[in-house]
C-alpha cells in the first residue's frame, strides 16, 4: 500500500539555525499536507500544496512540493523556541489521510 | 463553532473494562476520523468514516469498533481493554469531495490520554 517517509525522524538545531525536513511517498499525490504537533497538544494543519512543483511560503516557513508529486519537504529558516513540536506530512488515499511518522524538532535557546 | 470536541480528556481502565471515546464535530464535516498515537510515535488510523452509516477500518482497527448514525458524532467504542491499548487517542473531521473522496485539511480534537492498567 501507499507510504510516505520522513526524514529526519529528529533533529536538534541551535535557536537561529535553520531546519529543513523531508517527505517522500511511494506513489505520486494529488495534494499534500502539512502538520504541526506542539508538546502535548494535537496536530494543527499549516498548508496544503496541490500543483507540481508548487512553493508556498508562511513567514519563515517555506514548503515545497516535488514535480513530480511524490515527495516535498518543509523549511523553516532561523529557527525560533516556538518553532519546537513535531512536523508530519499526510497525503490523501482515497479518503484518509497517509502521515508520515514525523520530524521532531527540538531548538536550544 | 467549538469546532471538534473529544470526551473524556483523561481516562483510567482495568484490563477488560469497555468504554465509549467520545467525538463531536459543528462544522459539518462529511469525513471524520479516529487515530491513536503512542508515546513518541506518529499517528495510526483506527477507523474513518466518509458519511453517516458509512464506516471502514484504517490500518490498527482491532479491538475497536465505531459507528456513525450522525453527520456529527462518531463514538469510538473499546471492548475488553488491554494494557497496548494505552495510547492518546485524537478525533479529526475534514470536508471531503465525495466523487474522489480526497480529504481535505483536517481538524482535530484535544485528545484522550487513556491508560489500561
Amino acid at each position: 500500500g501507499q507510504q510516505v517517509m520522513q526524514i529526519p525522524q529528529y533533529q536538534h538545531v541551535q535557536e537561529g539555525e535553520d531546519f529543513t525536513t523531508y517527505c517522500n511517498s511511494s506513489t505520486t499525490l494529488s495534494n499534500i499536507q502539512w502538520y504541526k504537533q506542539r508538546p502535548g497538544g494535537h496536530p494543527v494543519f499549516l498548508i496544503q500544496l496541490v500543483k507540481s512543483g508548487e512553493v508556498k511560503k508562511q513567514k519563515r516557513l517555506t514548503f515545497q512540493f516535488g514535480e513530480a508529486k511524490k515527495n516535498s519537504s518543509l523549511h523553516i529558516t532561523a529557527t525560533q523556541t516556538t518553532d519546537v513540536g513535531t512536523y508530519f506530512c499526510a497525503g490523501p488515499n482515497t479518503g484518509k489521510l497517509i502521515f508520515g511518522q514525523g520530524t521532531t524538532l527540538q531548538v536550544k535557546p | 463553532n467549538a469546532g471538534v470536541t473529544q470526551t473524556p480528556k483523561f481516562r483510567i481502565l482495568k484490563i477488560g473494562q469497555s468504554m465509549t471515546l467520545q467525538c463531536a464535530q459543528d462544522m459539518n464535516h462529511n469525513y471524520m476520523y479516529w487515530y491513536r498515537q503512542d508515546p513518541g510515535m506518529g499517528l495510526k488510523l483506527i477507523y474513518y468514516s466518509v458519511g453517516a452509516g458509512i464506516t471502514d477500518k484504517g490500518e490498527v482497527p482491532n479491538g475497536y469498533n465505531v459507528s456513525r448514525s450522525t453527520t456529527e458524532d462518531f463514538p469510538l467504542r473499546l471492548e475488553l481493554a488491554a494494557p497496548s491499548q494505552t495510547s492518546v487517542y485524537f478525533c479529526a473531521s475534514t470536508r471531503g469531495t465525495s466523487v474522489t473522496r480526497v480529504p481535505n485539511e483536517q481538524f482535530f480534537g484535544p485528545g484522550t490520554r487513556l491508560t489500561v492498567l
